[in-house]
């Protein structure tokens, strides 16, 4: 299985603190999804990096990907209480694997 | 542009019980999909389809049946109802498939008793 797996289980952390959540998985890919669930709502996607890519932005977030320890991390920067939430990355197989694979998530939550 | 709907939001269903649960999409996506979500198991893909009229089974497809007669379109049957499918159930669609952006719905939350 090339499921990700996130670290750690749950994060608390200050308002303004930066949150780091790791995903680390087993076989190659072609690219890895990070998304974002508030309780009780759907999955919200965040960043997909390619297998190519070692490092993508947007806004308060950064993704980095290293595919020679098979680990991604999601940072967020100076963060908010509404960035409270669990964050799954998803990775989508290479080769003849077209299987896109959530792991069981990273509960973040952000203490005003 | 509404995205991605479902309907139900909550059901209570009997053991035994039928149902269908309700996606639809406006944005012209071809890739459409169910996962359930369970605590602690993350999210698994129960069926998908690639276009109108083609559909196929994920990792864990037993007890569920879908069709996909239109593109906007992807409802999902469970046949006779058992508690191990209480769940929340989430549809997403994407343009092309499984390596591009999911867009999910707000999900349905069912319980079987």
């Amino acid at each position: 299985s090339q499921q990700g797996e996130e670290d750690p289980q749950a994060l608390s952390i200050q308002e303004g603190e930066n949150a780091t959540m790791n995903c680390s998985y087993k076989t190659s890919i072609n690219n890895l999804q990070w998304y974002r669930q508030n309780s009780g709502r759907g999955l919200v996607h965040l960043i997909l990096i390619r297998s190519n890519e070692r490092e993508k932005h947007s806004g308060r977030l950064r993704v980095t990907l290293d595919t020679s320890k098979k680990s991604s991390s999601l940072l967020i920067t100076a963060s908010r209480a509404a960035d409270t939430a669990s964050y799954f990355c998803a990775t989508f197989g290479g080769g003849s694997n077209y299987k896109l694979t959530f792991g069981k998530g990273t509960l973040l939550t952000v203490n005003p | 542009n509404a995205g991605v709907t479902q309907t139900p939001k909550f059901q209570v269903l009997k053991t035994g019980q039928s149902m269908t649960l309700q996606c639809a999409q406006d944005m012209n996506h071809e890739y459409m999909s169910w996962y359930r979500q369970d605590p602690g198991m993350g999210l698994r893909l129960i069926h998908y389809s690639v276009g109108a009229g083609i559909t196929d089974q994920g990792e864990v497809p037993n007890g569920y049946n879908v069709s996909r007669s239109t593109t906007e379109d992807f409802p999902l049957r469970l046949l006779s109802a058992a508690p191990s499918q209480t769940s929340v159930y989430f549809c997403a669609s994407s343009t092309q498939g499984q390596g591009e952006t999911q867009y999910f719905g707000p999900g349905t939350r069912l319980l079987v008793l």
